[in-house]
């Protein structure tokens, strides 16, 4: 969908350690998303990208840092992993503003002991 | 504030009724309404969307619904099939960003 790739699609760390997350989409997007997704929370913005080098904070950003040098890819940060920060972790992107068809990539799911 | 209230949190119907999901937003400028739906341990997919200068949009046993005056939006999914069952989103937007509901659990019982 939209060519979005995300990886790991898994992956399993202890507190403390720094974790990336990586999402590459293939069309040229030029906005790009992270969000965790919880049970009983929905999709939770954690921060995001309207071009390369300019990106800002979401709803839940504490804790988390993005980069994006290629339009293409936008990376995710855990610096230090916490316990709370295990989740299912979704990139989308989308042509445009917030009134533009977000389409997600397959998700990450974080276990953090 | 910013945010996107969705109701029921679970719904179960039998197999060929129909289902409603609603939406409430607060922002008065928020001018794209998508759904979304979510079966278990995938991606969300964009089923229907609706922007605020129409009132309906149908595709299909799909369809969306907006009253910009009450602030609140629907998705109707008529004769269910067990293929129906998953979680759904509704989304609204604040500024540059889309902020999504709860969700809603929809089971249809065969």
């Amino acid at each position: 969908d939209a060519g979005i790739t995300q990886s790991p699609r898994h992956k399993v760390t202890e507190t403390g350690t720094p974790v990336t997350l990586r999402c590459h989409q293939t069309e040229n997007h030029r906005y790009m998303y992270w969000y965790r997704q919880d049970p009983g929370h929905g999709l939770r913005l954690i921060h995001y990208s309207y071009g390369v080098k300019d990106t800002d904070k979401g709803e839940v950003s504490d804790g988390y840092s993005v980069s994006r040098s290629k339009t293409e890819d936008f990376l995710l940060t855990l610096e230090s992993a916490t316990s709370s920060q295990t989740s299912v972790y979704f990139c989308a992107a989308s042509q445009g503003e917030s009134n533009q068809p977000q389409h997600f990539g397959d998700g990450t799911r974080l276990s953090i002991l | 504030g910013e945010n996107v209230e969705q109701h029921p949190s679970t719904l179960s119907v039998q197999e060929g009724d129909s289902a409603v999901i609603k939406c409430t937003y607060s922002d008065s400028a928020s001018n794209y309404f998508p759904w979304y739906k979510q079966e278990l341990g995938k991606r969300p997919q964009l089923i229907i969307d609706i922007r605020s200068n129409v009132g309906e949009k149908k595709d299909q046993r799909i369809a969306v619904t907006l009253n910009k005056t009450a602030k609140h939006f629907s998705l109707h999914i008529t004769e269910t099939q067990p293929e129906d069952s998953a979680v759904y989103f509704c989304a609204a937007p604040y500024g540059n960003k889309l902020v999504f509901g709860a969700g809603t659990i929809l089971r249809v019982k065969s």
